[in-house]
């Protein structure tokens, strides 16, 4: 049972679009939610941390937002840039020591 | 200023051989993480550990073993190596718990063959 989920795998939109990444989890008891970027041959880098009491946080280009009622949250790229292009990985924290991710967004900007 | 380190970047193994994998960070990090990243499968957590001397184990402890003797580092090991521990290896570090919103930084992963 995977507790979180990520639609779709795999994601290629021309340069300059406006785009969602969507990732959805079962248990709504969760302290936080990240999204992560990661580049092939690199670990991940942190992009947006989104507090459990919060609804969305902002990072210039990058909007992410929180919905635990019905356990989406989506992160929203504006006018992306072939540069945007990596996986996306969200994770929700559950405790002290507990980070549980999806499978990730494969997302390709073509120019 | 290094971040996390992960030695070696690569390694291929014979199944029973073993070896250690080495993370040093260098920001004073309490908390330190092992993960596999499996194609499918998202990180998984292996071993934790919150401080010198602590380790603890995660969602996929079996096989592997580590130890935090030093604060800048922590080591994981494989005793027996099998096929199925092939994977993409990440460590990572934070200053405080997971809950206090504060990041973990990530090294640049080991890609383990096991054969």
């Amino acid at each position: 049972k995977q507790e979180v989920t990520q639609i779709p795998a795999a994601l290629s939109v021309p340069e300059g679009e406006n785009l969602v990444l969507n990732c959805s989890f079962t248990d709504s008891a969760i302290y936080n939610l990240q999204w992560f970027r990661q580049d092939p041959g690199k670990g991940l880098t942190s992009l947006l941390l989104i507090q459990s009491s919060q609804r969305e946080q902002t990072s210039g280009r990058l909007n992410a937002s929180l919905d635990k009622s019905s356990g989406r949250s989506t992160l929203y790229i504006a006018a992306s840039q072939p540069g945007d292009s990596a996986t996306y990985l969200c994770a929700k924290i559950q405790g002290a020591q507990k980070l549980v991710f999806g499978q990730g967004t494969r997302l390709t900007i073509n120019p | 200023n290094a971040g996390v380190t992960q030695t070696p970047k690569f390694r291929v193994l014979k199944t029973g051989q073993s070896m250690t994998l080495l993370c040093a960070q260098d920001m004073n990090h309490e908390y330190m993480y092992w993960y596999r990243q499996d194609p499918g499968m998202g990180l998984r957590l292996i071993h934790y550990s919150v401080g010198e001397g602590t380790t603890a184990k995660g969602e996929v402890p079996d096989g592997y073993n580590v130890s935090r003797l030093k604060k800048q580092n922590f080591l994981l090991g494989l005793e027996s190596a099998a096929p199925s521990q092939t994977s993409v290896y990440f460590c990572a570090s934070s200053y405080l718990p997971l809950y206090s919103n504060q990041p973990q930084h990530f090294g640049d992963g080991t890609r383990l063959s096991i054969l």
